[in-house]
This record gives C-alpha cells, sequence and structure tokens, in this order.
C-alpha cells in the first residue's frame, strides 16, 4: 500500500521563525490533506492539497503530485501553533476513500 | 459552518463491555469514514461506508466491530466486547462529492 512519511519528526521554534515540514508519499494520490492536532485531541482540517498551492493565513501548502511531496509552510509561528502537524492521503488506486496518515511532525513553538 | 459532531466526547469502559460511539456527519455528505488513534502514535483507518454498506475495512475492523446508519442522521461504530487494547480515540469523519474528509473532535475510549 501507499506510504506516507514525514519529516522532521520534531520541531521546536522561537515564536515568530518560520518552519516547513514535509510530507513525502509513494503513489499517486487523488486526496492529500494537512491536519493540526492540537492539545485536546481534535484533528483541525488545515488544507485538502491533492496539488497546487494553497495559503490560509499564515499557513500555506504546496503539493508537487509528479515527485511525490507536499509541503506545509508556518509563517511567523505562534504558541498557539504547537502541536502535532499530520499529512494523510488517498491513493487513485483505493477506491473505499481510505486516508492513510504519516506519522505526524510535533512542533512545538516557544515564546 | 457544518461540522461533524461526536457523542460522548470520553468513554470509559469495562473489558468485555460493548459500546456504541455515536457521530452526526454533515448533514448532505454520503460517504462516512471512523477513524482510530491510540496515545501517542499515528491516525489509523477503520472502516468507509456508503449506501448503506461498507466500502472498505482494515485488517483492524474485526468481527468485534460494526458500524450502523440507523437513521438519516447518526452513524454509529459498536465495540462488542472490548479489550484493553481498544483504548484509543476514535474519529467519525464524512465527505460530499469531493474527495476532502472532515473530521469529528473525536471520543477518547477508555477501557479498565
Amino acid at each position: 500500500g501507499i506510504q506516507v512519511e514525514q519529516s522532521p519528526p520534531d520541531l521546536i521554534l522561537q515564536e515568530g521563525a518560520n518552519s516547513t515540514l514535509r510530507c513525502n508519499f509513494s503513489d499517486s494520490v487523488n486526496n492529500l490533506q494537512w491536519f493540526h492536532q492540537n492539545p485536546w485531541g481534535q484533528l483541525i482540517n488545515l488544507f485538502y492539497i491533492p496539488s497546487g498551492t494553497k495559503q490560509n493565513g499564515r499557513l500555506s501548502a504546496t503539493t508537487v503530485a509528479t515527485e511525490r511531496y507536499s509541503l506545509l509552510y508556518i509563517s511567523s509561528s505562534q504558541t498557539t501553533d504547537s502541536g502535532v502537524y499530520f499529512c494523510a492521503v488517498e491513493s487513485i488506486y483505493n477506491q473505499g476513500g481510505k486516508l492513510i496518515f504519516g506519522q505526524g511532525t510535533e512542533l512545538s513553538v516557544k515564546p | 459552518e457544518p461540522e461533524v459532531t461526536q457523542t460522548p466526547s470520553h468513554q470509559v469502559t469495562q473489558m468485555g463491555q460493548e459500546v456504541i460511539l455515536r457521530c452526526v456527519p454533515i448533514s448532505n455528505h454520503l460517504y462516512f469514514y471512523w477513524y482510530r488513534q491510540i496515545l501517542g502514535q499515528k491516525v489509523e483507518f477503520l472502516v468507509s461506508f456508503y449506501n448503506n454498506e461498507i466500502s472498505e475495512k482494515s485488517e483492524i475492523f474485526d468481527d468485534q466491530f460494526s458500524v450502523e446508519r440507523p437513521d438519516g442522521s447518526n452513524f454509529t461504530l459498536k465495540i462488542r466486547s472490548t479489550k484493553l487494547e481498544d483504548s484509543a480515540m476514535y474519529f467519525c469523519a464524512s465527505s460530499g462529492q469531493a474527495y476532502e474528509q472532515y473530521f469529528g473532535p473525536g471520543t477518547r475510549l477508555t477501557v479498565t
């Protein structure tokens, strides 16, 4: 089945710094989503981005489907950005909607 | 903005008991999913459901698990006889015609 790898596994930033999180996947996808898991365990939808570039405030994401990777950019980080960021993909060969999640990047933003 | 809701937020049960986790998907969505996340691990797919039947299930989704859409709004996950290793956060998700899935806030299940 499709493999998803996220890097780095952990990241510590000072407030105000910028960061880039990466998601590599092993096969063609028809769905790629980025999530933020907050300290209460909730999964917050950030982006639905199987290809192209999107921006939402301080966050933006780019997926290069032909090269099988996606990047999540966080600019001017805030302490509230702390938590785990997951990338999840659905293979084009899957018909049932199964999302495969990466292991996540745990981000800690220090004041 | 429409959202997926789940009840209860936290359920504590004894090993061997049956539990039912409830979800209300977004109203015009047609595809429904359950995922789980054991503490400290990644999120894992359990099952997808469309047109009143299971579309796909993972190897985790054995005979102890079942799903149902008992009416036009609810989507439930039943665990017949809980084990200690069923302790996890369970997420419900739904999607419409597009592929994007919307996740609920989760139910934390603790089996003692």
